[in-house]
């Protein structure tokens, strides 16, 4: 296992296309996580998922966001009719979390650059 | 109040002494606390994690928790350029995420 992985690393689109991101977490994990980051900010909380269920999203998501785990496994996030504002890096994590399992914290993918022009 | 707050920096020390980093947060229901490191253009990577009040060290680093004041802390010592980064601080929140504070850069100069 080669840890997070995210695809693509880079992405350039015109605003008001749609793009869509893939996150592959560490096969044992069971928590998978999507952030965004802004330069100069630390990591914004977006969304979480637990197996295959989605159980929180951030009042950062706009309806124009969606993320997906269908089979528990990996996860994709899409933006709608992108802004320029959606420029950001956004990063996937994953952990190991349970009831009596102790939280060592989340393992981030290397992200994808997201460029609106 | 932000949930986790950071002095942004940055913070210049010279080769070879201790970089003091502090965090403090607002949910006093928080049991996990997390440093990661983030070079530019990187993502974070995770160094230190800490549960219980008092020190924990590994290696040149040592996280420091005080729950009562709400404060978390990281010491390096024997600063080395390869140290240079932002280092953000993290914190477990409703029992289910992650949340940040902004990073505080840190540069070490030889």
């Amino acid at each position: 296992d080669t840890g997070v992985s995210q695809d693509p690393r880079h992405k350039i689109t015109k605003r008001g296309q749609n793009v869509t991101f893939r996150c592959d977490p560490i096969s044992e994990h069971n928590r998978l996580y999507w952030y965004r980051q802004t330069l100069g900010q630390g990591p914004e909380f977006l969304t979480y998922f637990q197996n295959e269920a989605q159980l929180e999203k951030s009042r950062l998501l706009s309806d124009r966001f969606s993320a997906e785990r269908p089979k528990g496994s990996f996860s994709t996030l899409e933006i709608q009719r992108t802004e320029q504002g959606d420029s950001a890096m956004y990063l996937c994590a994953s952990s190991l979390t349970g009831t009596g399992v102790a939280n060592y914290g989340y393992t981030f993918g290397s992200g994808t650059r997201l460029t609106v022009v | 109040q932000k949930e986790v707050e950071q002095n942004s920096g940055p913070l210049s020390v010279p080769e070879g002494a201790i970089a003091s980093l502090n965090c403090t947060y607002s949910d006093r229901g928080s049991q996990s606390f997390f440093w990661y490191r983030q070079y530019s253009g990187k993502s974070p990577e995770l160094i230190m994690f800490i549960y219980s009040n008092g020190d924990k060290e590994d290696g040149r680093f040592t996280a420091q928790l005080n729950k009562a004041s709400q404060y978390v802390s990281l010491l390096i010592r024997d600063s080395q350029p390869s140290d240079s980064a932002t280092y953000l601080c993290a914190v477990i929140v409703d029992g289910n995420k992650l949340v940040f504070g902004a990073g505080t850069i840190l540069r070490v100069k030889s």
